[in-house]
């Protein structure tokens, strides 16, 4: 089936870089794009960005610009997302999400989505 | 706060039936196709809804989507203590060039 597999837990000093690895399966890793999307502690979900791992092109969202890299490593079907100079309000479970586009309706929509990955930030 | 607007909570009794609403804008809502997803304690969420009204396979018909102008509503009929969960809905804003999501909605079944 259909599935995507995040990296472990991170605990991460501020000013630091994270690196969260998604794994997929189930699928032809280069036909669908991955999003990440993060949720702090009882908060809701915050869109990221996205990449289409066929070109490798992105689309971040302008809060993160200049401070993530969405990547992929298609020969082992897994995407990345970098995050640097975290703070602690970075601490929160980053999800990657396959984008399944419409392409008749030009519909989008995330399914299915990771397990979750928390990065805690703290000094 | 989130661009799109949905109730903080909504409660019904087992059997009922509850909506949940979601306000946006042109921007989003009023051009682009809306998708809901249901996140239980703990986990990843989950797609609910997608395209607006349309239920991926395996997903029952007790839960329906809706669309009118800059409003989406989420349907959930003959509930259940398993449906107490947080509902987001969520969509493309072109203005904003980005994904955005509901600040959700929790769920609780008296």
């Amino acid at each position: 089936q259909v599935q995507l597999v995040q990296s472990g837990a991170e605990v991460k000093k501020p000013g630091a870089s994270v690196k969260v690895s998604c794994k997929a399966s189930g699928y032809t890793f280069t036909t669908y794009d991955i999003n990440w999307v993060r949720q702090a502690t009882g908060q809701g979900l915050e869109w990221m960005g996205w990449m289409n791992p066929h070109s490798g092109n992105t689309g971040y969202a302008q809060k993160f610009q200049g401070r993530v890299a969405m990547t992929r490593d298609t020969s082992i079907s897994t995407a990345y997302m970098e995050l640097s100079s975290l703070r602690s309000e970075d601490t929160a479970v980053y999800y990657c999400a396959r984008g399944h586009p419409n392409t008749v309706t030009s519909g989008y929509w995330f399914d299915p989505w990771g397990q979750g990955t928390l990065v805690s930030v703290s000094s | 706060q989130s661009v799109l607007t949905q109730p903080p909570s909504v409660s019904a009794a087992p059997g009922q039936k509850v909506t949940i609403s979601c306000s946006g804008s042109g921007s989003n809502i009023g051009n682009n196709y809306v998708s809901w997803y249901h996140q239980l304690p703990g986990t990843a969420p989950k797609l609910l809804i997608y395209d607006n009204n349309k239920r991926p396979s395996g997903i029952p018909d007790r839960f329906s989507g809706s669309k009118s102008g800059t409003s989406a509503t989420l349907g959930i009929t003959g509930l259940q203590t398993g449906d107490e969960a947080d509902y987001y809905c969520g969509t493309w804003d072109s203005s904003l060039s980005a994904w955005v999501f509901g600040g959700g909605t929790k769920l609780t079944v008296l």
